[in-house]
């Protein structure tokens, strides 16, 4: 069965940073992309980033909003993805999604199927 | 970025009704279109991708239909266990974008 449990969500303040951790289990990690998606209070949902499979040497492409504020990296020693958090603005306040990619990258084509429960990170002074 | 506009936002139904909900994309997106379902608390849960195509262990009583802009979400007959929100999501370009979702209750 394919799990995949965030954690590392809390409280934080606008500025500091924060590290998700997405620890899955049920299928040959290093073969898959994964892929980070949140959803503000009361927001529709927004794709963060995602980051490659082995066969694509862990590649890692970013939403704009994102951009140079976060990085997504992998250790498929222990099967577990990271969402690096730099820079925090009260706007990433959400609920944050670790998801497996059908494939090994994230192309045209090439979807999301399954996804963890969320972990909450809540950014305020 | 691809807009979808999803439609209802909400709805409310009988057990054994047929529920449809509809989804557009604001350009051609081919067939690569997903619908999830999402109960608050738990990961949201892949129903069909490729537009129509049915992920594996999901019951037949939901489909969908449609193709380049138009596309449909189907229970054909209701379940309480049916309760929850839709979402469903374009995958052409990056990002990946969703619809607003739609509520679904049972009246």
């Amino acid at each position: 069965e394919v799990q995949l449990v965030e954690s590392g969500g809390g409280l934080v303040q606008p500025g500091r940073s924060l590290r998700l951790s997405c620890t899955v289990s049920g299928f040959t990690f290093g073969t898959y992309a994964m892929s980070w998606f949140r959803q503000a209070p009361g927001k529709g949902l927004e794709w963060v980033g995602f980051i490659g499979g082995k066969a694509y040497g862990g590649t890692t492409e970013y939403a704009t909003s994102v951009k140079g504020r976060f990085t997504i990296s992998r250790d498929d020693s222990k099967s577990i993805a990271y969402l690096q958090m730099n820079s925090l603005k009260t706007e990433d306040t959400a609920v944050y999604y670790c998801t497996r990619v059908r494939g090994a990258t994230m192309v045209r084509g090439v979807f999301v199927d399954f996804w963890g429960q969320g972990t909450l990170v809540t950014v305020s002074s | 970025d691809i807009q979808m506009t999803q439609s209802p936002s909400s709805l409310s139904a009988s057990v054994g009704d047929r529920v449809t909900i509809t989804c557009q994309a604001s350009q051609d997106i081919s067939n690569y279109l997903n619908w999830y379902q999402y109960k608050p608390g738990k990961a949201p849960k892949l129903l069909i991708y490729d537009a129509s195509d049915l992920e594996t262990g999901v019951p037949p009583r939901f489909s969908g239909s449609g193709s380049g802009t138009d596309f449909t979400f189907t229970i054909t007959s209701l379940q309480p266990k049916d309760i929850g929100s839709y979402y469903c999501q374009q995958y052409d370009n990056l990002p990946p974008t969703f619809g607003g979702g739609t509520k679904v209750e049972i009246k």
